[in-house]
């Protein structure tokens, strides 16, 4: 199974709202991961299971979807936000990740 | 408090056999549906899944590597080894380990720092 994610790269302002958009090739039903990754570190996970919020993570990160098409939405988006976000499947027990969404401070 | 760490040479010949070792402490990897997993990846480049090895010592590998990779488990000494042969240059990359709770989830909640492994002659 194939993850593709939209847009490649997302500039914007702190306090907007951004959504990343995760594709899958198939149908994944709810089995989808969204991590944030800082540079020089190892990714961070966000969200389980298309929409569960990992404790410690600040309830503006959302996520929602099902099947082939899952949005990951960041509100107010704040400084510490700025990184690259990556999708994450499982499917059959074989994962794959997304090819990742780098925001940007605009 | 889980943690994990990556160990293993940062430097390696093309042909040659790399072997990394996962060491890990704050879960058992003989507990039902825990997992440890291996994930690399090449400098400025995305993330790509290598192997993960479950708690029965159930293993899956990625289909495009799964020739070269082979994952192993030492319970006794809460270990992880991932194998790879016949290294190339686009071997180069970052390779983390991670802890994975849930089998049916399949998402990774903790992971190492990562180790860099250069590929060259």
């Amino acid at each position: 199974i194939q993850l593709t994610q939209s847009p490649s790269f997302l500039s914007a302002s702190v306090g907007d709202t951004v959504s990343i958009t995760c594709r899958a090739s198939q149908d994944i039903a709810v089995f989808l991961a969204w991590y944030q990754q800082k540079p020089g570190k190892a990714p961070n996970l966000l969200i389980s299971g298309t929409s569960t919020l990992q404790s410690g993570v600040p309830p503006r990160f959302s996520g929602n979807g099902f099947g082939t098409e899952f949005t990951l939405t960041i509100s107010n988006l704040q400084p510490e936000d700025f990184a690259t976000y990556y999708c994450q499947q499982l499917n059959s027990y074989l994962f794959t990740f997304g090819p990742g969404t780098k925001v940007d401070i605009k | 408090q889980i943690t994990l760490k990556e160990s293993g040479p940062t430097l390696v010949k093309p042909t040659q056999t790399l072997t990394l070792t996962c060491s890990f402490s704050g879960f058992s990897l003989s507990s039902t549906g825990v997992g440890v997993g291996w994930i690399r990846q090449p400098p400025g480049g995305a993330l790509e899944w290598l192997a993960l090895i479950y708690w029965d010592t159930g293993t899956r590998y990625s289909p495009s590597l799964q020739r070269r990779l082979t994952i192993t488990k030492d319970a006794s000494k809460d270990e992880v080894a991932l194998t790879m042969t016949n290294l190339d240059p686009e071997d180069t990359a970052t390779y983390f380990c991670a802890h994975s709770p849930d089998s049916a989830l399949g998402h990774f909640d903790s992971w190492g720092p990562g180790v860099l492994v250069t590929v060259s002659s």
